[in-house]
């Protein structure tokens, strides 16, 4: 079946440093791939996504490629910043998801930046 | 868009009383998924709906919790009789497919359960 498995944390880093929190993932057919943030005390929110191979998602400084020979999808950010903390879950929906609208979920990762 | 929206944010109850959280999903879209957040066990699919059906309650702990869709713009999770274990962050999120096919879920701000 589909899986999902994301770099354990929890992360930290000084303000500025480069960040890449690993993902990788076993699906059949082309699933979408989704980074989700959940900063503390708020529900998680869509920070970039990619829907077919060699797409790459981008925001907020954030970024990811999809990368269909290595099935990963690993998310980078050249210089975090403090309000970066928070934790990030790798997600992915199936092949044409048509009905079946469920998410594959990693753990997340929890990343704090230090000023 | 007012986005999803749960009630109450925070409950706090006592052992063996029933808790009844609630959402509303964004307007249009037709699947809404129940979550689960512990530190534990992370983030957990309790029970998803298709147009107002639900599709897939493996992840419902069990018979003492429960989840209706009555229309396309509610749906209640309720939990009784509760216990201490219960005690988790529950999020409410919908999505549609709409016109261009892509999977996006939208999540409330959650529910904040303590059952002492």
């Amino acid at each position: 079946g589909n899986s999902v498995t994301q770099m354990e944390g929890p992360v930290t880093l000084s303000e500025e440093a480069f960040l890449t929190i690993n993902c990788t993932y076993t699906a059949t057919g082309y699933p979408s791939l989704f980074w989700y943030v959940q900063y503390p005390g708020e529900g998680l929110q869509l920070l970039l996504k990619a829907t077919k191979a060699d797409d790459k998602g981008s925001n907020k400084g954030f970024e990811a490629t999809y990368r269909k020979e290595t099935t990963s999808f690993h998310l980078e950010k050249g210089s975090v910043q403090v309000s970066d903390s928070a934790v990030y879950f790798c997600a992915l929906s199936g092949h044409r998801a048509g009905n079946n609208r469920k998410l594959i979920w990693g753990l997340g990762t929890s990343l704090a930046v230090n000023p | 868009d007012a986005g999803v929206i749960q009630s109450p944010r925070h409950e706090v109850t006592e052992m063996g009383q029933e808790v009844t959280l609630r959402c509303k999903p964004i307007s249009g879209h037709n699947s809404l998924f129940w979550y689960r957040q512990t530190m534990m066990r992370g983030l957990e699919l309790l029970i998803y709906f298709n147009n107002n059906v639900p599709i897939d309650d493996s992840g419902m702990p069990e018979d003492r919790f429960s989840a209706k869709m009555p229309n396309a713009s509610f749906s209640t999770l309720k939990i009784q009789p509760s216990e201490p274990r219960d005690s988790a962050v529950y999020f409410c999120a919908s999505s549609s497919l709409g016109t261009t096919g892509e999977n996006i879920q939208y999540f409330g701000a959650g529910t904040r359960l303590s059952v002492l």
